[in-house]
């Protein structure tokens, strides 16, 4: 079966501190993987995607996300979180070919001071 | 321009109104999405038009009618609806699959939709 899963659902970081965002998928093709951001009432913003080669992909914001085949995962980090990225995040998965997006259910980062 | 726009940004209306959301994008794509959303959820597919015609209906209720006048606008009727149907909608686009084989989607803000 296709799916995500974010293990997380909230999270508490620091502002300044690091951030490390879990995201595992099952697919039964070549995985095409997104980190969508998603400030409250807002529409989703892409953050960073993976289709192929490097498996470290750099996104906006000062967000990188790592591929791992062998774990099936798709980590966000952040070395340095700001009080602005409190938000939802999802991560999702597509194929090729296709129309339909797999998300997470998301995980919700707060921010304290 | 990168920008999907969605109107109205919220819409109130009663369980008898027709009312209609409105999605625009000119960013040359031919694939465009409908979404709902309910709070502390990710979104849900509702209809997916690729080439102007309506390509996937995930089983949604007739209360919702989907419309693509043309490649950069998309249309969603509401009718009759229920105080369940209370969400936010997004809208979204992509390229289209004839053009390239992964499916980059960019979203609207959103239509807060309340039915009383």
């Amino acid at each position: 079966a296709q799916s995500v899963t974010q293990p997380d659902i909230h999270i508490t970081v620091s502002e300044g501190a690091s951030l490390e965002l879990r995201c595992n998928y099952s697919y039964g093709a070549t995985p095409y993987l997104f980190w969508y951001v998603q400030s409250p009432g807002q529409g989703l913003q892409l953050l960073l995607k993976y289709f192929s080669g490097d498996t470290l992909v750099q996104g906006i914001k000062g967000f990188e996300a790592e591929f791992k085949r062998s774990q099936s995962s798709f980590n966000l980090r952040k070395p340095s979180v700001h009080w602005s990225d409190a938000a939802e995040y999802f991560c999702a998965v597509s194929g090729a070919g296709g129309f339909k997006t797999i998300f997470g259910a998301g995980t919700r980062l707060f921010v304290k001071a | 321009d990168t920008e999907v726009t969605q109107t109205p940004k919220h819409l109130v209306m009663g369980m008898t109104n027709k009312k209609s959301l409105k999605c625009e994008q000119h960013m040359g794509h031919r694939a465009m999405y409908w979404y709902k959303q309910k709070a502390k959820k990710p979104p849900e597919l509702m209809f997916v038009y690729s080439y102007e015609k309506l390509s996937i209906n995930e089983s949604v209720p007739s209360r919702f009618s989907p419309e693509c006048p043309n490649s950069s606008l998309l249309n969603l009727h509401l009718h009759a609806l229920q105080p369940e149907d209370s969400a936010l909608y997004l809208c979204a686009s992509s390229q289209g699959i004839r053009q390239v084989t992964y499916n980059e989607q960019f979203f609207g803000p959103g239509t807060r939709l309340t039915v009383l």
